[in-house]
Parts: C-alpha cells; sequence; structure tokens
C-alpha cells in the first residue's frame, strides 16, 4: 500500500515569509497532485504533475517534482492571510485517489 | 458550474438511529466516492462507485452501505451509527483517467452521541 508523508505537519508563519512544505511517497506516483483544503470546505486541486523533474508555478506558488518522481515540493512566496489552510499531497491513478495527512498552514498578519 | 452537493452540512444523531448522506454532482461523472477525514489520520476512502451499480470498499467501509441507483446520485447511509463514526465526510467525483481533477462536495460534519 502507498504511502504518502507530508512535512512539517504543522506550520505557522508571518505574512510575508517564505516557506516550503514536502511530499514524500513510498513509491513512484502515478499522478502527483497538490489539493488545498480551507476551514469547512472541501479539498480544492491545485496543480497536477506528472513528468519527473517538472516544475510549476502558480502566481506565489511553486510546485517541483523530484525526477525520480518520488517526492514534491510546494514553495509559497511571501505568503498571505489567505493562504491560511490545510495542503493535501495525493496520487491520482484512475480509480485510485491517496492522500497525504497534510500540512496545515497557519499565516498570520 | 462544475458542483458536488452534499446533505446536510451538519448532522446531531443518536446511536442506533439510521441516517443518510446525500452526495449529487453534474458532472456527468462515472467516478463517485466517499471519504471520511480525523485528525490524525487524514482522507480515509469509505466507497467507491465506477458507474451505476457498481459499488465496491474503500479502506474503512464497516458501518456503512452505499447505492448508486442514477449516476449523478451517491448515498452513504448508516444503518446504526455509532459513536466512532462522528467525523467529517467528503463526497468526490471524477473522470475515470489519470490526472484528472477530483471535485468534493463541501462536506458532512456528523456527530453520533
Amino acid at each position: 500500500t502507498q504511502l504518502l508523508e507530508q512535512s512539517p505537519q504543522f506550520l505557522s508563519i508571518q505574512e510575508g515569509e517564505n516557506l516550503t512544505v514536502y511530499c514524500n511517497s513510498s513509491s513512484v506516483f502515478s499522478s502527483l497532485q497538490w489539493y488545498r483544503q480551507e476551514p469547512g470546505e472541501g479539498p480544492v486541486l491545485l496543480v497536477t504533475v506528472v513528468t519527473g523533474g517538472e516544475v510549476k508555478k502558480l502566481k506565489r506558488l511553486t510546485f517541483q517534482f523530484g525526477d525520480a518522481r518520488k517526492d514534491s515540493s510546494l514553495h509559497i512566496t511571501a505568503a498571505q492571510t489567505g493562504d491560511t489552510g490545510l495542503y493535501l499531497c495525493a496520487d491520482q491513478a484512475g480509480t485510485a485517489l491517496i492522500f497525504g495527512k497534510g500540512t496545515t498552514l497557519s499565516v498570520s498578519s | 458550474e462544475a458542483q458536488v452537493t452534499q446533505n446536510p452540512r451538519y448532522l446531531i444523531t443518536v446511536t442506533g438511529k439510521k441516517l443518510t448522506v446525500t452526495c449529487s454532482q453534474n458532472m456527468n461523472h462515472e467516478y463517485m466516492s466517499w471519504y471520511r477525514q480525523d485528525p490524525g489520520l487524514g482522507l480515509r476512502q469509505i466507497y467507491y462507485s465506477m458507474n451505476v451499480e457498481v459499488t465496491d470498499k474503500g479502506d474503512v467501509p464497516e458501518g456503512y452501505k452505499v447505492s448508486r441507483k442514477e449516476k449523478r446520485n451517491f448515498p452513504l447511509i448508516l444503518e446504526s451509527p455509532s459513536p466512532n463514526q462522528t467525523s467529517l465526510y467528503f463526497c468526490a467525483s471524477w473522470e475515470i483517467m489519470s490526472s484528472t481533477e477530483a471535485f468534493f462536495g463541501q462536506g458532512t460534519r456528523l456527530t453520533v452521541v
């Protein structure tokens, strides 16, 4: 059974700081996805990456996929209070969607 | 607007009283799934359905039932709820192909006393 480990579990920072969160898989990803879940809501897809070594940018968010396709990082530049939430990595392979336990990010002003 | 709709959003019930949480999607997705989310345990799959009349167990199916009589609807049934089923529940749907986006409902917070 594939296991996705995310670190850190919790992160509390001030507005304007930079941060990086990590996701490591016990096996090669089929299709790595990052979701953000805000309090009281369901997860919402941020990005899908498939190719090893791929880097995707979404405004202040930068997603990196390891060459071996077993690890990923999410970097946020100049965090804002609106970035607060639970960041989940997942492996999506057709009928299977397996999640890590997530990183809870709190950004205060 | 692409949507997965769950009802109710909040529910408090007593042990043993049967309940149903409804889920409906408007994207004509074949695949639908139920998850529960608990602190420290993350999102765990309860049941899934690959199409009408096709359902199967996920990782934590005990105490739950589902049905898929129509493509858009996938209700979750708790025949005899127990306190260990107190949790946050999410319904999701997506196309059955790799790299496709999963759409989630807003969640149902269930408390069984």
